[in-house]
C-alpha cells in the first residue's frame, strides 16, 4: 500500500510556538501534498511539492521532501489558536499520479 | 481553482437502506474522485469517475455497494447501498485544482453519514 504513516498522531502547542508534523511512505512518488480539515469537514490544499523538489515555502508554512529517506515534514510557524485542524499528507504514484493516497493525519491543537 | 457543491451536507439513515450523494462542480472535469473517512480515520479512495465509461473501483470497494454515476463532466453521484452502521463515515468529492494532477485536489464539504 502507498498510504503514508504521519506522526505524531497528536500534538498540543501554545500560541505562537512552531509546530511540526511529519509523513513517511513507502513507494516512489510524483508528488506530496499537505491538506487542512476541521472538524471533519471538507480538506483544504495547503502545498504540494513535486518529488524533485526538496523545500517549498507557502506564508507560514514550510515543507520539505526527502525522498531517500521517502519522508515529509510540514513545519507552521508561529501557529495561531485557528490552525487548530487535523493535517493530512497525500501522495501520488509514479505511474498512476491522478490518484491520491492519504497518511493517517495529525491532530492538531494550538492553545490561545 | 473548482468549486464544488456537495449534498447532503449530513443524513440519519436507516439500515438497509440507500443514500445517493451528489457532487456538481462549477467547471469542467475529467476525472472525480470519492473518498470515504471512517470515524477519527484518514481518508480512503473508493472509486475514480470517468465521464463515459465505469468508475473504476481501489481494492475492498465495489459497484453493488457504492455505485457511481458521471453523466457529464461537471457532476457526479456515489450511492451508498443497503447500508449497515459500519457504512457511517464522511464521503467526500475532489477534483483537481486546474486540470491537471501536479496542482493538488480541491475537496467538496463532505456528508456525514450516520446508519443507524
Amino acid at each position: 500500500s502507498q498510504q503514508g504513516e504521519e506522526d505524531p498522531q497528536a500534538l498540543s502547542i501554545q500560541e505562537g510556538e512552531n509546530a511540526t508534523m511529519n509523513c513517511s511512505y513507502k513507494t516512489s512518488i510524483n508528488n506530496l501534498q499537505w491538506y487542512r480539515q476541521n472538524s471533519g469537514r471538507g480538506l483544504v490544499h495547503l502545498i504540494l511539492i513535486r518529488s524533485n523538489e526538496r523545500e517549498k515555502h507557502s506564508g507560514r508554512l514550510r515543507v520539505t521532501l526527502d525522498t531517500s529517506k521517502k519522508s515529509s515534514s510540514l513545519l507552521i510557524t508561529a501557529s495561531r489558536a485557528a490552525d487548530t485542524a487535523s493535517y493530512f499528507c497525500a501522495t501520488s504514484g509514479l505511474y498512476n499520479f491522478n490518484k491520491f493516497y492519504f497518511g493517517s493525519g495529525t491532530k492538531l491543537n494550538v492553545k490561545p | 481553482s473548482a468549486v464544488i457543491s456537495q449534498k447532503p451536507s449530513r443524513d440519519i439513515c436507516q439500515r438497509g437502506t440507500s443514500l445517493t450523494i451528489q457532487c456538481q462542480v462549477d467547471s469542467q472535469v475529467t476525472m472525480m474522485f470519492w473518498y470515504r473517512q471512517q470515524p477519527g480515520q484518514s481518508l480512503t479512495l473508493i472509486a475514480t469517475a470517468n465521464q463515459g465509461s465505469e468508475a473504476t473501483y481501489e481494492s475492498g470497494f465495489v459497484i453493488d455497494k457504492f455505485p457511481i454515476s458521471r453523466p457529464n463532466l461537471t457532476f457526479s453521484t456515489l450511492t451508498v447501498s443497503n447500508m449497515s452502521p459500519e457504512d457511517s463515515s464522511i464521503y467526500l468529492c475532489s477534483v483537481d485544482r486546474t486540470g491537471g494532477a501536479n496542482y493538488g485536489y480541491t475537496f467538496g464539504s463532505g456528508t456525514r453519514l450516520t446508519v443507524v
